[in-house]
């Protein structure tokens, strides 16, 4: 069976500094990835997503950059974080036809 | 318009009773509609997903989209309060890299 591993669950940074989240998928190959920002009422945000090896989409000009280095991991970087940075972060993958399915996610609170 | 409307909650209701859970759609281009639940800090877990309009069931659930009206709904029967988690509604006209979210609807049921 396919699994999605999101980590870390929780992180505080300070302001400016770099940041580097990181999602895998297991059982499965060539996957579609995302990454979403979740803000609370407002439902998913798309940030990202990719169809396969270095093929980046961004749904949002914003402070943040993805990388797709192999098949099935998936990595959300930032240089110098913001305040407005916070949020929770969701990595989710499908196979083509088939629905999303999501890691538990990252806690990202900016200080 | 939002291109997808769900009421945010809270719901709150006694432990067996039936739920019922909804979202309305601008896109008539829609065609998967899927339900999502989301426990506190975790990721959302795919409970349920149909194409086009009618019907399906499983277990206590019971999805039903109507796309003559843009509505669908989640039905839980002989609620618990373990169902007490976020509900997210999500629709796409093609499972390709568009899914589009509702904000969620937080239930609560009460022991």
């Amino acid at each position: 069976s396919q699994t999605i591993h999101q980590w870390p669950a929780t992180l505080v940074q300070p302001v400016g500094s770099p940041l580097s989240l990181e999602c895998t998928v297991e059982g499965t190959s060539n996957p579609n990835l995302y990454w979403y920002r979740q803000a609370a009422g407002r439902g998913l945000q798309l940030l990202f997503y990719s169809v396969g090896i270095g093929q980046i989409s961004s749904e949002v000009p914003q402070n943040l950059s993805a990388s797709r280095p192999q098949d099935r991991q998936f990595i959300l970087s930032s240089k110098k974080l913001l305040l407005s940075d916070s949020g929770f972060y969701l990595c989710a993958w499908n196979g083509d036809g088939q629905p999303q399915h999501f890691g538990d996610g990252t806690r990202l609170s900016i200080l | 318009q939002k291109e997808v409307e769900q009421d945010p909650g809270p719901l709150s209701v006694p432990e067996g009773a039936i739920v019922s859970l909804n979202c309305t759609y601008s896109n008539s281009a829609f065609q998967y509609f899927m339900w999502y639940r989301q426990y506190s800090r975790k990721g959302p877990e795919l409970l349920m997903y149909t194409y086009s309009s009618g019907n399906k069931e499983d277990g206590r659930f019971t999805a039903q989209v109507d796309k003559s009206s843009k509505y669908i709904s989640l039905f839980i029967r002989d609620s618990q309060p373990s169902d007490s988690a976020t509900y997210l509604c999500a629709m796409s006209e093609d499972y390709g890299q568009n899914f589009v979210f509702g904000p969620g609807t937080r239930l609560s049921v009460l022991p």
